[in-house]
């Protein structure tokens, strides 16, 4: 099993710029969430989704898009980027969608927007 | 959104010597309470689930403890050695929402040979 896979690892934007980040697990799990990592503070939920077909918004869903059409992927929309969107962004998923199960990590796509 | 509070921020720890650190969260509604490990340049890995009041859980040399009522978790490293070295992370449900998870800021633990 891969687990939890993102892609890309790194990528710059110029603000404005839309892109979309790839999140896919194949682990069979009900729940993926997207959240963005900054200095000093917690990982922050972005998006969730309990799914296929269900979405919902976390802390900081603004200027992010989210959709599950398969169990297996999860992409991030930035819509337009902006600097303050500039973070490391995780993607996760567990067997389903109670915090009684662990959270599986990817790897992190690292995002600069200038 | 929830208040999810660890202390202390960061700590140096001497090989061989052991540690604790806290997470503290609200007492009312409790459901769960996780604990991951982020070590440099990787993703966080789950530690422990923890569910009951009183529960005690242990992986190697890394073991937690859990007070519903009062509101916090301990996490202890006994024996610090230099592959300790992470930001250690708890988490906690959203009230009203199971599927958020309110991750606090972390405890940074560096281990000194």
């Amino acid at each position: 099993n891969a687990g939890v896979t993102q892609t890309p690892k790194f990528q710059v934007l110029k603000t404005g710029q839309s892109m979309t980040l790839q999140c896919a697990q194949d682990m069979n799990h009900e729940y993926m969430s997207w959240y963005r990592q900054d200095p000093g503070m917690g990982l922050r939920l972005i998006h969730y989704s309990v799914g296929a077909g269900i979405t919902d918004q976390g802390e900081v869903p603004n200027g992010y898009n989210v959709s599950r059409s398969t169990t297996e992927d999860f992409p991030l929309r930035l819509l337009s980027a902006a600097p303050s969107q500039t973070s490391v962004y995780f993607c996760a998923s567990s067997v389903a969608g109670t915090p009684r199960n662990e959270q599986f990590f990817g790897p992190g796509t690292r995002l600069t927007v200038l | 959104i929830l208040n999810v509070e660890q202390s202390p921020q960061s700590l140096h720890v001497q090989e061989g010597d052991s540690t604790n650190f806290t997470c503290s969260f609200p007492s009312s509604n409790f459901y769960a309470l996780h604990w991951y490990r982020w070590e440099t340049a990787k993703s966080p890995e789950a530690l422990f689930v923890m569910t009951l009041n009183g529960d005690e859980k242990k992986k190697g040399r890394i073991s937690a403890t859990l007070n519903t009522k009062e509101g916090y978790s301990y996490l202890y490293i006994k024996g610090s050695q230099p592959e300790d070295s992470a930001t250690y992370l708890c988490a906690f449900p959203w009230v009203g929402n199971d599927y958020k998870l309110s991750f606090g800021a972390g405890t940074t633990v560096t281990v000194r040979a």
